[in-house]
């Protein structure tokens, strides 16, 4: 089946630091991939979407110069967060579509981002 | 405005027995309604999906059932197992080829007890 690697699965990070996270598609071309985020005990909330080679579009609230998303290629999105403070501190999760007539979202693992 | 409503936010259930949960929505926009199991530190898995064209959906213990009037849709777990204990989700989408991001419910925490 459908396979999504997220790395890393955990980061502890200085405030005011950037941390990257990474997201593959091993196994299919991802022609969609969206960003999440869970806070503890809460829901996942989308953050982004992303589309291979396009400018992402981010959900009411979510800061676009804070989260930077990069979906260079058809297997591979990064998020970035720039000058991590505290309240940063989250699970981010993503996923992969292939769109087509093959409904589904493959999700990763998730990365646990703590900011000190 | 939340557009996924989901019921209830904890449920404990006997080995043995059956678990539903329940979620309402209010987008007619939707047209796929997935369930997903989360497990602590874990990204959510996929569970079952359907689509509004049928109303219910059955695979091994899981089904779901669907009513496109009421708006809203229910997952049933058969001869629940400590295994199943778990934090469940509804979500849809506008999009069931996988465009549009899925709006989640806000989980419920399954205890199935031996």
């Amino acid at each position: 089946g459908a396979v999504v690697s997220q790395h890393p699965s955990w980061v502890i990070c200085k405030s005011g630091t950037s941390v990257k996270i990474e997201c593959r598609s091993l196994d299919f071309q991802a022609t969609t991939m969206f960003w999440y985020r869970q806070f503890p005990k809460q829901s996942l909330m989308l953050m982004a979407t992303s589309n291979e080679g396009s400018k992402a579009t981010y959900e009411q609230g979510v800061e676009k110069d804070k989260f930077l998303i990069n979906h260079a290629s058809l297997t591979l999105s990064t998020l970035t967060v720039t000058s991590a403070h505290p309240e940063d501190s989250s699970f981010y999760i993503c996923s992969a579509s292939s769109g087509g007539t093959n409904y589904g979202y493959t999700f990763g693992s998730g990365t646990r981002l703590t900011v000190v | 405005q939340q557009q996924v409503k989901q019921s209830p936010q904890s449920l404990i259930v006997q080995k043995g027995g059956i678990s539903i949960i329940n979620c309402a929505y209010e987008n007619t926009a939707f047209d796929y309604f997935p369930w997903y199991q989360q497990f602590p530190g874990k990204g959510p898995a996929l569970l079952i999906a359907i689509r509004p064209d049928v109303s219910e959906k059955k695979e091994g213990r899981f089904t779901i059932s669907f009513n496109k009037s009421a708006k809203q849709f229910s997952l049933h777990i058969m001869d629940s197992q400590p295994g199943d204990s778990a934090t469940y989700f509804c979500a849809a989408s506008r999009s069931g080829g996988g465009a549009d991001g899925l709006t989640f419910g806000k989980g419920t925490h399954l205890i199935i007890q031996p």
